[in-house]
């Protein structure tokens, strides 16, 4: 079965930072992009960033550009999202998901990021 | 603001048939392909539709896209209470380089 788990959410503070993980399963992790797209609670879906397959090319939103780093480590079937200087409008369930078909395929449950003093 | 424009709510009966816009420019809709994704309540989102007018293994035909320059639509026929959900467009933005979403629409089978 295809499948995507994230950990790593929590209350943090402001200026603060976290590290997501993503753990994939049932699929060929290393042949497929990946992204990461977040839903501030009761709102839409905002695209946050995006990686292929072997990290040569990475993509962010505005917003996040120099403070969060995606990767992955295709050995371990992983996908990462190290988050820096966190603010409160970065508050949000963040959703792995995997790329295919030129759109997101498979989505993960979500992990709740709260930024909140 | 969304870069990409849904109308905020749609409403039909049970067994009816709605369809949802989702309007944009020459860099995204224009020039790349459209999916949709369907989002139950207290869920995460599922792909409903991809490259336009496919759709996953699973889906039921009663779901459809299209796109025409610069707009997609989603469309469902033979309403389902079940079919209530948060309905989202998505494409990449060529000109941002950068993912971009609808606003959304609230789907309610009355």
């Amino acid at each position: 079965e295809v499948q995507l788990v994230e950990s790593g959410g929590g209350l943090v503070q402001p200026g603060g930072s976290l590290r997501l993980s993503c753990a994939a399963s049932g699929f060929t992790f290393s042949t497929y992009w990946m992204s990461w797209v977040r839903q501030t609670p009761g709102k839409g879906l905002e695209w946050v960033a995006s990686i292929k397959r072997d990290e040569s090319e990475k993509y962010y939103v505005d917003s996040v550009k120099g403070r969060f780093t995606i990767s992955r480590d295709n050995a371990k079937n992983s996908l990462y999202l190290h988050m820096n200087t966190l603010r409160a409008e970065d508050t949000a369930v963040y959703y792995c998901v995997r790329e295919g078909g030129y759109s997101y395929e498979i989505w993960g449950q979500g992990t709740m990021v709260t930024v909140s003093s | 603001q969304s870069v990409l424009t849904q109308p905020p709510s749609v409403s039909a009966a049970p067994g009816q048939k709605v369809t949802i816009s989702c309007s944009g420019s020459s860099s995204n809709i224009g020039s790349n392909y459209v999916a949709w994704y369907q989002q139950l309540p207290g869920t995460a989102p599922k792909l409903l539709i991809y490259e336009n007018n496919k759709r996953p293994s699973g889906i039921p035909d009663r779901f459809s896209g299209s796109k025409s320059g610069t707009s997609a639509t989603l469309g469902i026929t033979g309403l389902q209470i079940g079919d209530e959900a948060d309905y989202y467009c998505g494409t990449w933005d060529s000109g941002l380089s950068a993912g971009v979403f609808g606003g959304g629409t609230k789907l309610t089978v009355l």
